[in-house]
């Protein structure tokens, strides 16, 4: 079952914060968050494992709740590099990655 | 580490034809996933390995469509009989098949084009 995103799209001023959130029905074994350049390959940004877990590098960071049913990327002081399309990933019991539909992130100078 | 590659980039076919697509991984990951990916979608998921061994296929696959991994290496994807439908980007991406990790390494996808 693919997890759901919100918002679908999210327009920035350069040094805006911004928030993606990830929801699903069930229990995910793991969540994955993604980033994809216009015209490239997805990149791994970070996985999240437990719940009630938190986890970042430099302005970019995710949580998972207690009930591994919600997570949610947080992009704080946003660059121009952030641009791009950002995907929640179900990590799946079984190796098998689900990816949401995406949330297009636009920063503007 | 050279990174996933993938061959051919770009594909454009007659309907009713058929198109392989090879994905060699990073060497030494034992995992390969295969994608499609439309426009202003999110990948979907297709297929992947462990190893040589095909794990799971999406039942949205026809049966028009198999993929292979000998010797557990390289993959090839074919489609057969193509229809307008299939056109989409069509990523791999292997993994080191580490649980903690989970990381996906993605090549630049083959781009495939039914007239």
């Amino acid at each position: 079952q693919q997890p759901v995103q919100s918002p679908q799209a999210v327009i920035l001023r350069e040094g805006e914060d911004a928030v993606i959130n990830c929801s699903s029905s069930k229990a995910l074994y793991s969540v994955h968050w993604y980033r994809q350049k216009h015209g490239e390959a997805p990149v791994f940004l970070m996985i999240l494992l437990k719940g009630g877990e938190q986890k970042g590098h430099d302005k970019i960071s995710a949580s998972f709740n207690e009930k591994k049913q919600q997570s949610s990327l947080y992009l704080t002081a946003s660059q121009l590099s952030y641009s791009g399309t950002y995907f929640c990933v179900d990590g799946g019991s079984n190796y098998k990655l689900t990816f949401g539909k995406g949330t297009l992130l636009t920063v503007n100078p | 580490d050279t990174g996933v590659s993938q061959d051919p980039r770009h594909k454009i076919t007659k309907r009713g034809q058929n198109v392989t697509f090879r994905c060699d991984p990073i060497s030494e990951h034992n995992r390969l996933y295969w994608y499609r990916q439309t426009l202003g979608q999110g990948p979907e998921f297709l297929t992947y390995f462990q190893n040589e061994a095909q794990l799971e296929k999406s039942r949205l696959l026809s049966d028009r469509f198999s993929a292979e991994r000998p010797k557990g290496s390289f993959s090839t994807l074919e489609i057969q009989h193509t229809e307008q439908g299939d056109s989409a980007m069509y990523l791999c991406a292997s993994s080191p098949g580490k649980r903690g990790t989970g990381e996906l390494f993605f090549g630049e996808g083959s781009r495939l084009t039914v007239l």
